[in-house]
């Protein structure tokens, strides 16, 4: 079954510390993977896609095959990074069906 | 360009109700998706439309949920009769391309609690 699992529901650190969000993913095929991030009354928005290798605000996430994650990781937190964090894992490239993981929150604490 | 738009941004009813709600996508986009977000979930697919045609709908309780796009944008989506269990956040999103590899806009949301 296709599953994506963020098994930390809160993650608190101060601000300047490493940040790693942990996803794990379960799917047979050649997986499509998103980080979405939602602030504080906001809209879910799209933070990054593996597929673009791309750093967004800092963050960046390697896609790993034989452990079956895509760890989403930033060198310094800042206060403004405090979100709920999504994981997502896109089921088939034909439909672009999205699978998501629980979610975590990050706190920054000053 | 305009965002993803959702009406209402929140809803109460008593169970055995019935609610709709509309969205409507950023112009030019094809797909659309309709997911249910159960609080302390992530958002889960409950239908997807390609123009006004359903591509996936595994997992719209069909007894009670229907939705329809009728012209290829705008979407509604409608619940008859509400469980309490359908108490959640109800996300509508587009994308240009079909296989999402550049991810979704999704709209601010319509909060329904069921009482």
């Amino acid at each position: 079954a296709q599953r994506v699992t963020q098994p930390e529901k809160l993650l608190s650190v101060f601000k300047g510390a490493p940040v790693e969000l942990k996803c794990n993913y379960s799917y047979s095929g050649s997986p499509e993977l998103f980080w979405y991030v939602q602030y504080s009354r906001q809209r879910l928005q799209l933070l990054l896609r593996h597929i673009s290798r791309e750093s967004i605000k800092g963050f960046t996430a390697d896609l790993n095959k034989g452990e079956t994650s895509f760890h989403l990781k930033k060198p310094f937190a800042q206060e403004e990074d405090s979100a709920m964090y999504y994981c997502a894992l896109s089921s088939s490239s034909n439909t672009g069906k999205l699978i998501f993981g629980q979610g975590t929150t990050l706190q920054v604490k000053p | 360009e305009a965002g993803v738009a959702q009406s209402p941004r929140y809803k109460i009813i008593e169970k055995r109700q019935s609610v709709a709600f509309w969205c409507n996508p950023i112009s030019g986009h094809a797909t659309l998706y309709w997911y249910q977000q159960i609080l302390g979930q992530g958002p889960k697919l409950l239908i997807q439309f390609q123009n006004n045609g359903v591509v996936d709908d595994s997992q719209l309780p069909k007894d009670r949920f229907s939705a329809e796009r009728l012209k290829g944008v705008d979407s509604t989506l409608k619940i008859q009769p509400a469980k309490l269990e359908d108490s959640a956040v109800y996300l509508c999103a587009s994308s240009r391309f079909r296989t999402g590899d550049y991810g979704y806009t999704f709209g601010s949301g319509t909060r329904l609690t069921v009482v």
